[in-house]
């Protein structure tokens, strides 16, 4: 199994629907998480950080459910400028060891 | 400012070759990583440097890969007697501190081809 799972998609949706993906992650002393944007053939770029009671930024949202170890990313008013694939990041404060999924695509059309 | 840079930005080399990869972190970052990303699949963490140490080298795949970090600055990324199953984009980042929320910063990747 892997640390960090995420449906790869390909998630296609028009201009202004609103688009949820989830992650899990398997290792209980994960501390920090992460959503990062990675554009093709580009490096990733940090989207948000995830804090415990969730948080908003413009028209993303991201939750961290502890207890059931998902973490969750809702997209309003999706952009055509979103597309891109989104990737979880757990990372385990101790040793600094930072696990990525293997991201979702997002495909917004016109 | 200048970001992370990262050298060669692509390489094509001869399966049992030896090839360094250079990451140059952001000035001041004392927080380095190095990653490397296959084909459609996500970022397998490698290593990570804080100053000049690396107290996890655990992720390196095997003994032929290595890495060191002088300086507290640049850092090289080697792989002995390189094989096929190494062509990936390997990514370097840095961070200001490697503290819990600090954002990496990541490099554009150098893409490494073993023919």
């Amino acid at each position: 199994r892997k640390e960090v799972e995420q449906d790869p998609g390909p998630f296609n949706v028009p201009e202004g629907a609103t688009v949820a993906f989830n992650c899990t992650y398997s290792n209980s002393a994960s501390q920090s998480f992460f959503w990062y944007r990675q554009d093709c053939r580009k490096e990733p770029k940090l989207l948000m950080s995830v804090y415990s009671s969730g948080n908003e930024d413009g028209r993303f949202t991201a939750q961290l459910n502890r207890a059931s170890q998902y973490i969750s990313l809702l997209i309003r008013d999706s952009k055509l400028s979103d597309s891109a694939t989104y990737l979880c990041v757990v990372k385990i404060v101790s040793n600094n060891d930072m696990r990525f999924g293997a991201g979702t695509r997002l495909t917004v059309k016109p | 400012g200048a970001g992370v840079s990262q050298s060669p930005s692509n390489k094509v080399t001869e399966k049992g070759k030896d090839v360094e990869l250079r990451c140059d972190p952001i000035s001041g970052h004392t927080a380095l990583y190095w990653y490397r990303q296959s084909l459609g699949q996500g970022l397998e963490f490698l290593i990570y440097f804080q100053g000049n140490s690396a107290p996890d080298k655990s992720g390196l795949p095997s003994d032929r890969f290595s890495a060191e970090r002088t300086g507290g600055s640049v850092s090289t990324l080697t792989i002995q007697r390189t094989q096929q199953e190494d062509s990936a984009v390997y990514l370097c980042a840095s961070s200001h501190s490697g503290l819990a929320n600090d954002e990496q910063y990541f490099g554009p990747g150098t893409r490494l081809t073993v023919t």
